[in-house]
């Protein structure tokens, strides 16, 4: 149980590109997911919190409008890069909030290898 | 300000060297404790939450204890395979959404 899947799980792209990255709970229903972003040898940066139904609250810092979050339902959220550059190459995670847990714990996908030519 | 701090950096063991994480932690209030397994190149996988001092919790070599203030990853007699990144993160009381404030991670090696 708990299982969460992201894809796809490497893309290549041009500069000035958009990038979607899906992230779905396989095996039960996340009224929220997180995205995060990891660099190399680095611990995970939240960018923004997704809610099902409503808009996504992002992290200090992050643009709202080059990342844009939509979690129309209870098992998928996407994450779309906007006009890509180089600097936005990173590794993306997903993670989903099993909210029938008793402390919510955050399940992550396998994540998304960004690279932006 | 919530604050997770886990030490060593980095551990290298040798294949049945026991030893032990580090996960410090500064919060108002602890609503629980996570720790996380994470290989290169993939998401982090779930491995405890620890919500009340005093509480254990075990799986296979692997056992996390909770105080306080701290919380420790034992690791008896590992293996290679338990080679990886531990993470560490603290949900605090009263935090909407269930936002996690994480460490940095220990990368653990272990030779054969």
């Amino acid at each position: 149980g708990a299982v969460v899947s992201q894809h796809p799980s490497r893309v290549i792209c041009k500069s000035g590109t958009s990038v979607k990255i899906e992230c779905r709970s396989l095996d039960f229903q996340a009224t929220t997911m997180f995205w995060y972003r990891q660099f190399p040898k680095q611990s995970l940066m939240l960018m923004a919190t997704s809610n099902e139904g409503s808009k996504a609250t992002y992290e200090q810092g992050v643009e709202k409008d080059k990342f844009l979050i939509n979690h129309a339902s209870l098992t998928l959220s996407t994450l779309t890069v906007t006009s890509a550059h180089p600097e936005d190459s990173s590794f993306y995670i997903c993670s989903a909030r099993d909210s029938k847990r008793v402390y919510n714990e955050q399940f992550f996908g396998p994540g998304t290898r960004l690279t932006v030519l | 300000e919530d604050q997770v701090t886990q030490s060593p950096e980095a551990l290298r063991l040798q294949e049945g060297e026991s030893s032990s994480l580090n996960c410090s932690y500064t919060v108002s209030g602890l609503r629980g404790l996570f720790w996380y397994r994470q290989d290169p190149g993939k998401g982090p996988e779930f491995l405890f939450t620890l919500y009340s001092a005093g509480e254990e919790k075990e799986k296979e070599r692997l056992k996390a204890t909770l105080t306080k203030k701290e919380s420790f990853l034992h690791i008896t007699a590992p293996k290679p395979e338990d080679s990886a990144t531990y993470l560490c993160a603290v949900l605090p009381l009263g935090t909407s959404g269930s936002r996690l404030t994480f460490g940095e991670g220990t990368q653990l090696t272990v030779n054969p």
